[in-house]
């Protein structure tokens, strides 16, 4: 089985302020995905990274893959309270599969 | 265009019963995959359709089975129901991508209650 765990899984922050949230994994994944679920929602995607060190940006967003394609990480600048959710990583397997390995989740609160 | 739709959204059954969950893919998505997800263990892959056919298959027992239709619409069957089935069944569909995962669009979800 292909663990990814993320951290921290709890994340309550002021508007303004700066976060990141880690993806780990001892499994080399073919891409990393980010998605953002949002209560009786399913989870919509932010990003897909698939070469090891690609760092993308999105906005307020950036997302890294590391360089052995193992961990993953997602930094918010200036966290605002409609970037409240739950964060998920997914990795996924060589040759387009959609047997996705998702992340333990990190659920973040942005207080105004 | 219109997005997955997942059907019922919220059901009760009671041990031993058995349950039928729906999915209607993006227009032109052949890809239908349907994962679980709970508190304990996250979201979990059960299994993915492509043109009729199970391309992939998770962890799960023989209880959950699947199936796919030629317009690409999916059921997901649970039988004999366990407590810890209870949980969020979501359907994602994708078009195909033969190189690396690419975007699943996932439904509200099925909430599954089993008592």
């Amino acid at each position: 089985t292909q663990l990814l765990e993320q951290s921290p899984q709890f994340l309550s922050i002021q508007e303004g302020e700066n976060l990141t949230v880690y993806c780990n994994s001892s499994s080399v994944f073919s891409s990393l995905q980010w998605y953002r679920q949002e209560p009786g929602e399913g989870p919509v995607l932010l990003v897909t990274v698939v070469t090891g060190g690609e760092v993308k940006k999105l906005k307020r967003l950036t997302f890294q893959f590391g360089d052995a394609r193992k961990d993953s990480s997602l930094h918010i600048t200036a966290a605002q309270p409609g970037d409240t959710g739950l964060y998920l990583c997914a990795g996924g397997p060589a040759g387009g599969a959609n047997n996705l390995f998702f992340g333990t989740g990190t659920r973040l609160t942005v207080i105004p | 265009k219109a997005g997955v739709t997942q059907t019922p959204r919220y059901l009760i059954k009671t041990r031993g019963q058995q349950v039928t969950l729906s999915c209607s893919p993006i227009s032109g998505h052949r890809s239908v995959s349907w994962y679980q997800q709970t508190p304990g263990q996250g979201l979990q892959f059960l299994f993915e359709y492509f043109s009729e056919t199970q391309r992939n298959k998770g962890n799960f027992p023989g209880r959950f089975s699947g199936r796919q239709f030629s317009n690409s619409r999916s059921e997901m069957n649970v039988s004999t129901l366990e407590l810890g089935d209870s949980a969020l069944y979501l359907c994602a569909s994708s078009l195909e991508n033969r190189v690396y995962t690419g975007e699943l669009f996932f439904g509200e979800g099925s909430r599954l209650t089993v008592l």
